[in-house]
């Protein structure tokens, strides 16, 4: 069974660009969650889709958005570019069923603000 | 609102030498307490879990994590760490408050391993 997909691994843009990420879930979860992971903050929430429809949100300002497709694909915008969005991004999966359910990561897409 | 407290940001041990690792959490009711580790270059990879019965959980590679509630606390442990323990390692607490999956996470603790 393939793991939790990101592209792309790695993204540099400049500052008030937009970008958008991309989460591939496990074959059959339809849960999947966002987070930010910088290294004076840990793991920051965003925000977590199921069944295409957001069900949990972080404390993030509007600029983070994401939707999620019908095959529980998930992708992830963030418009505007700060320097301060320069973060890696992690996806997890899960099925979403329960609240102490194990999350499968993803490998991350580090993103570079300049 | 959860929160979870990881006081110790780097932690140095010997291999050989054992192990554990602080966790504090804050949680209105019975919290799900989780531990993953993060290799360097990868996504993060559940050690063990908690959300009810016995308060010693067993997880993998060897690691243990024991739940009170009386301290707020959920230590890691292990009695002799292997080089390819070096890692970071995170505390993380979820609940069905607010969502199935809104799980929040400390700030981690990179563990270094000397031969």
């Amino acid at each position: 069974k393939a793991g939790v997909t990101q592209t792309p691994r790695y993204l540099i843009k400049t500052r008030g660009q937009q970008v958008t990420l991309s989460c591939s879930p496990i074959s059959g979860h339809r849960s999947v969650s966002w987070y930010q992971q910088t290294p004076g903050q840990g793991l920051q929430f965003l925000f977590e889709y199921f069944s295409e429809t957001q069900r949990n949100k972080g404390n993030f300002p509007g600029r983070f958005s994401g939707r999620q497709f019908s095959n529980s694909r998930s992708e992830m915008n963030v418009s505007t570019l700060e320097l301060g969005d320069s973060a890696l991004y992690l996806c997890a999966s899960s099925t979403g069923q329960t609240t102490n359910e194990k999350l499968f990561f993803g490998s991350g897409t580090q993103l570079s603000v300049l | 609102a959860q929160s979870v407290t990881q006081p110790d940001i780097h932690i140095t041990v010997s291999e050989g030498a054992s192990l554990e690792l602080r966790c504090n959490y804050s949680y209105g009711a019975t919290p799900y307490l989780f531990w993953y580790v993060q290799s360097p270059g990868q996504g993060l990879q559940l050690l063990l879990k908690y959300f009810s019965g016995d308060t010693l959980v067993q997880g993998i590679k060897g690691f243990e994590a024991e739940f009170k509630r009386s301290q707020s606390s959920f230590n890691l442990r292990k009695p002799s760490v292997h080089w390819s323990d070096a890692a970071e390692h995170f505390c993380a607490v979820g609940g069905s408050s607010g969502g199935y999956q809104k799980v929040t996470f400390g700030i981690g603790t990179k563990l270094q391993v000397i031969p």
